[in-house]
């Protein structure tokens, strides 16, 4: 099956830096990439979708310049999230999809902790 | 505006039984519907999908039944086993070729509970 990967799995950091989680498909060239958050016992929100060599298409109320999402590569694509607060700690889960199918693969999180 | 509704928000079962679980839309325009099951701390996995020229799609222990007239689908979970306790999530799209690129709109979830 496609695998997708995400590094960190967990990253803990101070409120007022900056955080990168990648994701990454290994065994496919992902057209589109999704990123999502997930509160405690709660859906998967989405946040962005992205396409590769375009910028990325947020959802309302996801403020851009505060998560930066750039998708450089077919395999790549990476979440920054500047100047991070208490309020951004959450779970931080990637997408995947191949050229022409509606399957999304996903990554197994990132777990965000601002301290 | 909650695109996809699912229930019950819980569910526990005993070793053996059948788990149920419902989802229903409004949107005609989803067309492709997967079930996803998520352990804690994990990313959702894909269990089973169904598109909506097909009532009835099973792959093991895991059943789809969709009725497209009433816009509804469910998951049936058969010779429920403790491996199984997990979060379920129902989810419908429009396809990758609609304007939203594949985008999934997830239900809120249902955490299963298998008794031993």
């Amino acid at each position: 099956g496609a695998v997708v990967s995400q590094h960190p799995s967990r990253v803990i950091c101070k409120s007022g830096t900056s955080v990168k989680i990648e994701c990454r498909s290994l065994d496919f060239q992902a057209t589109t990439m999704f990123w999502y958050r997930q509160f405690p016992k709660q859906s998967l929100m989405l946040m962005a979708t992205s396409n590769e060599g375009s910028k990325a298409t947020y959802e309302q109320g996801v403020e851009k310049d505060k998560f930066l999402i750039n998708h450089a590569s077919l395999t790549l694509s990476t979440l920054t999230v500047t100047s991070a607060h208490p309020e951004d700690s959450s779970f931080y889960i990637c997408s995947a999809t191949r050229s022409q199918t509606d399957t999304q693969y996903f990554g197994p999180g990132t777990r965000l902790t601002v301290l | 505006q909650q695109q996809v509704k699912q229930s019950p928000q819980s569910l526990i079962v005993q070793k053996g039984g059948i788990s149920i679980i419902n989802c229903a839309y409004e949107n005609t325009a989803f067309d492709y519907f997967p079930w996803y099951q998520q352990f804690p701390g994990k990313g959702p996995a894909l269990l089973i999908a169904i598109r909506p020229d097909v009532s009835e799609k099973k792959e093991g222990r895991f059943t789809i039944s969709f009725n497209k007239s009433a816009k509804q689908f469910s998951l049936h979970i058969m010779d429920s086993q403790p491996g199984d306790s997990a979060t379920y999530f129902c989810a419908a799209s429009m396809g990758y070729r609609g304007s939203t690129l594949g985008r999934l709109y997830f239900g809120r979830g249902t955490q299963l509970t298998v008794w031993p």
